[in-house]
């Protein structure tokens, strides 16, 4: 199996705040990785997939970087709505596999 | 507008048997798979496995295998998880999602089913 490893785990930041979150493959990729955001008691939505594309309608705020085996989601400009978990996945192996998630909260 | 809406939340016995639902609509549910996530209570997430509607080709996570059935009825546009002796350690939220092509992003999610496993 592909393990996925996000780090940090927790992350306190400000509204305001520019925000990296980083995923690391336990093997190359490519960049066939999606960053998926969940609030509380909702689902999993999609942000970016194919490691930096843009879902359609998600602000522009967010971006995603990386290849092969290190990726980061940034936020550049935290917004009160941004507070929640991030979850990033790989679909290069058909035995897809997701991080564990970091968890951004308000400072 | 695609949109998967999943049954509702479920309280069941040890050894029950159980069938959760998935229905898409705004787009051709034949044509796009459709995988089931598990997220165990304050955890992460952890795909179970996909089906293929239009042809029923279904592809499991190994950890799963054998512990549920994923199955769909593409004429009325609707995925399922079963299982046939339920434990508490399945008490989870499970998700439905969609996926335009095999091997790729989950574009769009169900809103979840919880089912609690509990004697």
């Amino acid at each position: 199996d592909i393990q996925m490893t996000q780090s940090p785990s927790t992350l306190s930041a400000s509204v305001g705040d520019r925000v990296t979150l980083t995923c690391r493959a336990s093997q190359s990729i490519g960049i066939w990785l999606a960053w998926y955001q969940q609030k509380p008691g909702k689902a999993p939505k999609l942000l970016i997939y194919k490691a930096s594309t843009l879902q359609s309608e998600v602000p522009s705020r967010f971006s995603g970087s990386g290849s092969g085996t290190e990726f980061t989601l940034t936020i550049s400009s935290l917004q009160p709505d941004d507070f929640a978990t991030y979850f990033c996945q790989q679909y290069k192996s058909s035995l897809y596999t997701f991080g564990q998630g970091t968890k951004l909260e308000i400072k | 507008e695609v949109q998967l809406v999943q049954s509702g939340a479920e309280v069941k016995k040890p050894g029950e048997s159980l069938k959760i639902s998935c229905q898409g609509s705004g787009y051709s549910f034949s044509n796009h798979w459709i995988g089931w996530v598990r997220q165990m209570p304050g955890k992460g997430l952890e795909w179970m496995g996909i089906i293929y509607p239009g042809d029923s080709d279904t592809r499991y996570n190994p950890s799963f295998e054998g512990q549920v059935t994923i199955s769909a009825d593409k004429s009325i546009g609707t995925a399922y998880l079963q299982w046939s002796g339920l434990r508490a350690s399945d008490t989870a939220m499970y998700y439905c999602a969609r996926q335009l092509d095999f091997d790729r992003h989950f574009d769009y999610w169900g809103q979840g089913t919880l089912v609690t496993v509990s004697s």
